[in-house]
């Protein structure tokens, strides 16, 4: 059974730095791409960045580009957001998704997902 | 990359079809097979529904069924039941992901 468990999120000033994690089960980990996508509150979702099964390729959006970077360590089946200068416009709960097999593009597993406050 | 735009909310009741739109354009929705629904409870992670425009993951009811025609994309939900309120978001890749902004069902 595939699971998908983040952690890492909590309440940080503006201009802060937070980590998130999620540690992923139930499947070969290193064989799948792997997205950050977040929900703002009452919003609609967002992709926010993802990164290939060996690390070598990631993508931001341009709302993150410069301020997150998304990394994995395929030896510990854990996926990782470094989320730096934090804005208000940052809060969301953030979900790790893992994308579909090579050959076409969805999102089949969510995680629980872990809320991150930006405030003063 | 702009939002595809959805309905904002759509209603029906119990046993009844519903139709969800999701419109974009030549470079997203239409320019290939890489569309997907999810549906979202309130307070729970998002669920795939339909992947490549029409297709239905294991365990997903057949009730639920997608289509596209040109630059719009469409889930339709037959046989309406009470457990089918959600929200209900479209997603495109063509380069890059964009999703819809979301529509909430309402069962009557």
């Amino acid at each position: 059974e595939v699971q998908l468990l983040e952690s890492g999120g909590g309440l940080v000033q503006p201009g802060g730095s937070l980590r998130l994690s999620c540690a992923a089960s139930g499947f070969t980990f290193s064989s799948y791409t792997m997205s950050w996508v977040r929900q703002a509150p009452g919003k609609g979702l967002e992709r926010v960045s993802g990164i290939s099964g060996g690390g070598d390729t990631t993508k931001y959006a341009d709302s993150v580009k410069g301020r997150f970077t998304i990394s994995r360590d395929n030896s510990k089946n854990t996926l990782y957001l470094q989320m730096n200068s934090l804005r208000a416009e940052d809060t969301a709960v953030y979900y790790c998704a893992k994308k579909s097999v090579p050959g076409s593009y969805y999102f089949d597993y969510w995680g629980q997902g872990t809320t991150v406050t930006v405030s003063s | 990359q702009s939002a595809l735009t959805q309905p904002r909310s759509v209603s029906g009741s119990p046993g009844q079809s519903v139709t969800i739109s999701c419109t974009g354009t030549s470079s997203d929705v239409g320019d290939n097979i890489y569309v997907s629904w999810y549906q979202q409870h309130p307070g729970k992670a998002p669920k795939l529904m339909i992947y490549d425009v029409s297709k239905r993951p294991s365990g997903v009811p057949d009730r639920f069924s997608g289509s596209k025609s040109g630059n719009t994309a469409s889930l339709t939900i037959s046989g309406l039941q009470a457990e089918d309120e959600a929200d209900y978001y479209c997603c495109s890749y063509a380069g890059s992901w964009v999703f819809g902004g979301g529509t909430k069902l309402t069962v009557l």
